[in-house]
């Protein structure tokens, strides 16, 4: 299993230019799920996906940043326009969870991030 | 949520028992005790899960209180890899589909 896959790896990009990051989920998992990690406010979640279904985007910060998931098999994380204060670590996870979600244990896997810096 | 408090940082020995404590006063009756750890420019890794009992697996043992208000994450013997950032995390009941919200963890760090 090749695990969380996300890319670019490294992007660096210009303040108010289009930024979009890519995620494909361990196969079978069918929860997803973005995070973003800087010094000042650790790791936040900014949404989570259940079969391809978001189910809760309110760690999304604003309007300027949209998620997809158009597949079991890939999301995107859109950032329009970017600004500095969006420079940080997005990390993609993804785990299996039955529907509706019992009250067992749910397991993520994360992926090696997507590194961002906005100039 | 239930929130967790856990020490900033510590320090350990190589070849000795790591025990990273975890307070988790407010946990609720179905909700899990999770560790994950972060080593140094990779994404979180699990490694371990529990309710009510202890639970060990081939990374690490845990051991939760009787009252479950905190547990302690012991890795038997360290190495230098084990130096990362250790978050305890208490996962929400009811329809989270798995949602888990990390804190600051304990930084560990194994010396020769």
């Amino acid at each position: 299993d090749a695990g969380v896959i996300q890319s670019p790896r490294h992007e660096v990009t210009e303040m108010g230019q289009e930024v979009t990051l890519r995620c494909k989920p361990i196969s079978g998992h069918n929860s997803l799920f973005w995070y973003r990690q800087t010094m000042m406010r650790g790791l936040e979640l900014l949404i989570y996906f259940n079969n391809n279904v978001p189910i809760d985007d309110s760690g999304m910060p604003e309007d300027r940043f949209s998620a997809k998931m158009p597949n079991a098999s890939f999301s995107t994380l859109k950032i329009q326009p970017s600004e500095p204060r969006d420079s940080a670590v997005y990390f993609c996870a993804s785990s299996y969870q039955v529907s509706p979600p019992l009250s067992g244990a749910n397991v993520l896997t994360f992926g090696a991030g997507s590194r961002l810096t906005v100039l | 949520d239930a929130k967790t408090t856990q020490p900033t940082s510590m320090d350990c020995a190589e070849g000795r028992a790591a025990n990273l404590p975890c307070n988790h006063s407010t946990i609720s009756g179905n909700e899990y005790v999770y560790w994950y750890r972060q080593i140094h420019s990779q994404g979180p890794q699990y490694i371990i899960h529990g309710l009510k009992n202890n639970e060990t697996n081939e990374m690490a043992s845990l051991i939760i209180t009787e009252d479950r208000k905190s547990s302690t994450l012991i890795l038997p013997h360290a190495t230098l890899r084990d130096t990362a950032v250790y978050y305890c995390i208490v996962r929400p009941g009811g329809t989270s589909y798995g949602k888990l919200t990390f804190g600051q963890g304990t930084i560990l760090t194994v010396h020769p």
